[in-house]
C-alpha cells in the first residue's frame, strides 16, 4: 500500500518563478489537506479539498497561492511569483472520510532563492 | 476557534530519564487529539490519538498520553528515554464534522536526548 506521496521532496525556486507542489492521496481517498510549516514554527492549515472541490481554504494566502485537486491526477498547490517568505515545509495530507484521520506525506521543502 | 499550545519549544532528557511533553488545548467541545513526531526533513509520524474513548491513550514507541477534560491537557510521557526519542513533537486537535478534519497543530517541542 503506498501511502501519500508528494513530489519533488525539494524544489529550489528562485523569487518570481512557479512553484507546483504535487500530493498523490493514498489509493481511494478523495480528501486532501495541504499544511505548511515554516521554519522553526509548527505546521498551519491551507487549504482542504474534495475531489474537484475546494471546501476550506480559509488558510490560503489571498494572492499568488492556488490549489487543485482534479478528477483524475494528483492534487497540486501552484505558488505563483515565490517570494523568499514561501520557503517552506509543504506537506499534504489525506483521508478517505471527514471521520478519520489523515496520513501525511513526507513533504515538499520549497526552497526560494 | 479551536488552539493548541504546547508549553516548552524545547527539552532537554537524559538517557533513561522521563520523557513529559505539555500540551493543552481550548475548545467549547472537547475535540480529537493527536501526537506526532516529526524527524529530521521527514514528514509526521502518528505517536497517538484520542478520540474520546479511554482517556489514558497507549501509542507507538513506548509513549503515552493522558486526556483530562478538566485541564483541557493532553500531556505526552515516557517513562524511559532512547536516544532515538530524539525528534521534534507535535500536539494537534481536530474537530471531525462535515466540513472536513482539519488539524490544528501546536508549535511543537524538539526533543534532545543526553546519553
Amino acid at each position: 500500500n503506498a501511502g501519500v506521496m508528494q513530489n519533488p521532496r525539494h524544489l529550489v525556486r528562485r523569487r518570481g518563478q512557479e512553484a507546483r507542489l504535487r500530493c498523490s492521496p493514498v489509493k481511494g481517498h478523495s480528501h486532501v489537506y495541504w499544511y505548511r510549516q515554516l521554519p522553526e514554527e509548527g505546521l498551519k492549515f491551507m487549504v482542504y479539498l474534495q475531489k474537484e472541490n475546494i471546501i476550506d481554504e480559509s488558510g490560503m494566502p489571498k494572492e499568488r497561492f492556488s490549489a487543485e485537486f482534479p478528477k483524475e491526477g494528483p492534487s497540486i498547490l501552484r505558488i505563483q511569483q515565490v517570494v523568499r517568505g514561501d520557503s517552506a515545509a509543504y506537506f499534504c495530507a489525506s483521508s478517505p472520510d471527514v471521520y478519520t484521520e489523515a496520513f501525511f506525506g513526507q513533504g515538499t521543502r520549497l526552497t526560494v532563492v | 476557534a479551536q488552539s493548541v499550545t504546547q508549553l516548552g519549544s524545547h527539552v532537554s532528557v537524559s538517557e533513561g530519564a522521563l520523557v513529559l511533553l505539555r500540551c493543552n488545548y481550548s475548545s467549547s467541545v472537547p475535540p480529537y487529539l493527536f501526537w506526532y513526531v516529526q524527524y529530521p526533513n521527514q514528514g509526521l509520524q502518528l505517536l497517538l490519538k484520542y478520540t474520546s474513548a479511554a482517556t489514558l491513550v497507549k501509542g507507538i514507541n513506548g509513549f503515552e498520553a493522558e486526556f483530562k477534560k478538566s485541564e483541557t491537557s493532553f500531556h505526552l510521557t515516557k517513562p524511559s528515554a532512547h536516544m532515538s526519542d530524539a525528534a521534534e513533537y507535535f500536539c494537534a486537535a481536530a474537530s471531525f464534522k462535515a466540513a472536513g478534519n482539519k488539524l490544528t497543530f501546536g508549535g511543537g517541542t524538539r526533543v534532545l536526548v543526553k546519553p
